[in-house]
């Protein structure tokens, strides 16, 4: 099956900074990498996605980046704000297989 | 929109129990996915359901089974509990199609004690 490796396991920032975020996958044919943010106690919500045909995807201060011959994507946030502060998880598709998580600090 | 619905928010049991937790999928979703997450873990993917078939399963015991009911929403069981079943189960919504944008539960807290 699937396996999803993602580092760090806790970033700190400065508010301000930008925060990458990294995650490689194992299996060659998924095709799909959403990224879940998980504030303390909440349900996962998705903040954004990138589909294989797609190289890079921006959205406002979020961006992903899909390598697919390499087998990793990341998660690119500028300008951190303290309210960005959760834990992040990159998955990969078919059923989704979750990364351990990156627990983000964003310090005023 | 009511979103996922997920019932009970938190329930306790002892080992060898067995429990039941439910789950509604949001407006127009058939697809069910159910998830488990352990402290400070990140969701691990039990199964999916969708037309009442379990269609893809993780790799949990056959202790976990489920259901899918002809509204779509889903049950998940789990039988002769043990203490690592403790977690965070998700129930997690999607329609069939190219968008697979998984919507979460706000889940259900289980403690085996």
């Amino acid at each position: 099956g699937e396996n999803v490796e993602q580092h760090p396991s806790t970033l700190s920032v400065q508010e301000g900074d930008s925060a990458v975020i990294k995650c490689t996958y194992s299996d060659s044919a998924s095709n799909y990498f959403p990224w879940y943010k998980q504030e303390l106690g909440k349900r996962p919500q998705l903040i954004i996605d990138i589909r294989s045909n797609v190289g890079e995807k921006k959205d406002q201060r979020i961006a992903v980046t899909l390598n697919k011959t390499a087998k990793h994507f990341s998660l690119h946030i500028t300008e951190t704000q303290p309210e960005d502060s959760a834990v992040y998880f990159c998955a990969a598709m078919c059923a989704l297989t979750f990364g351990k998580g990156t627990m983000l600090l964003v310090s005023p | 929109d009511a979103g996922v619905t997920q019932s009970p928010t938190h329930l306790i049991k002892t080992r060898g129990q067995q429990v039941t937790l439910r789950c509604s999928p949001k407006s127009g979703h058939d697809t069910v996915s159910w998830y488990q997450q352990a402290l400070g873990q990140g969701p691990q993917f039990i199964f999916q359901y969708y037309e009442e078939e379990e269609r893809q399963r993780g790799n949990f015991p056959d202790r976990f089974s489920g259901h899918q009911f002809p509204n779509y929403s889903s049950e998940l069981n789990v039988n002769a509990l043990l203490l690592g079943d403790s977690a965070l189960y998700l129930c997690a919504s999607s329609s069939t199609g190219p968008v697979r944008e998984l919507f979460f539960g706000e889940g259900s807290r289980l403690t085996v004690l």
